[in-house]
């Protein structure tokens, strides 16, 4: 079975910190993304990667920043944390861009900034 | 553009019901077609796919049943569990979109 790991399950921040949150797939998938998921808002894709330093902006980009140095890890990067990205964080991983092939999502990272 | 229509919840039902939950996309060319469920606190399982036409998806008691002439993917169950209890996802990708695009999810609530 494919395996994501989020770094964390919940997650307490100030504003302006700088926010790393990190994600790692075992099965030498080759693309990545991280979604946010907000009441009402369904899930939304912020940065996707389709390999190694390979980066692509989703739909809601702004204030997030993106790093895949290794082909297993995908790192999410709030710049200056703002009360506005409290959400629930989702890091999903695939094999390759064949349209059949499904996303693998891990347990998610419950964020909050104060 | 490509897009995925889900009913909308929540979806209460009686423990033994049958399930029905609806999905209607648009998209160019012949998509795969993807449910997943979120339970309470989690992230997004797979549940069933299907990737051409009148191919049945099936997990865990769950089918749907991938309907060109309707672009259609309704999910259903038999017999729904109080476990059962989660939001649907239902999720489309083509080849002309390597992302995902998702319906909004519907809240299914299963009543003992």
């Amino acid at each position: 079975d494919v395996k994501v790991t989020q770094s964390s399950r919940y997650l307490v921040k100030r504003t302006g910190e700088k926010v790393f949150l990190e994600c790692v797939q075992d099965m030498d998938h080759e693309n990545m993304f991280w979604y946010r998921q907000d009441p009402g808002l369904g899930l939304r894709l912020i940065y996707f990667s389709y390999d190694v330093k390979m980066k692509e902006k989703g739909d809601i980009p702004e204030g997030y920043s993106v790093s895949r140095e290794k082909k297993e890890r995908f790192s999410l990067i709030l710049e200056s944390a703002s009360t506005n990205q409290t959400s629930m964080y989702l890091c999903a991983s695939r094999r390759n861009r064949d349209s059949n092939q499904p996303q693998h999502f891990g347990d998610g990272t419950r964020l909050s900034i104060l | 553009g490509d897009s995925v229509t889900q009913m909308e919840g929540p979806v209460t039902l009686s423990e033994e019901a049958f399930l029905t939950i609806n999905c209607t996309y648009t998209a160019t060319g012949y998509p795969s077609l993807f449910w997943y469920v979120q339970y309470p606190g989690e992230g997004l399982q797979l549940l069933l796919k299907a990737t051409k036409a009148d191919d049945k998806g099936s997990n865990k008691g769950f089918e749907a049943t991938y309907r060109k002439e309707t672009t259609s993917f309704h999910l259903e169950k038999g017999s729904v569990q109080v476990s059962d209890s989660a939001v649907y996802f239902c999720a489309l990708s083509s080849d002309s979109n390597y992302q995902l695009i998702w319906g909004a999810g519907t809240k299914l609530i299963i009543k003992p």
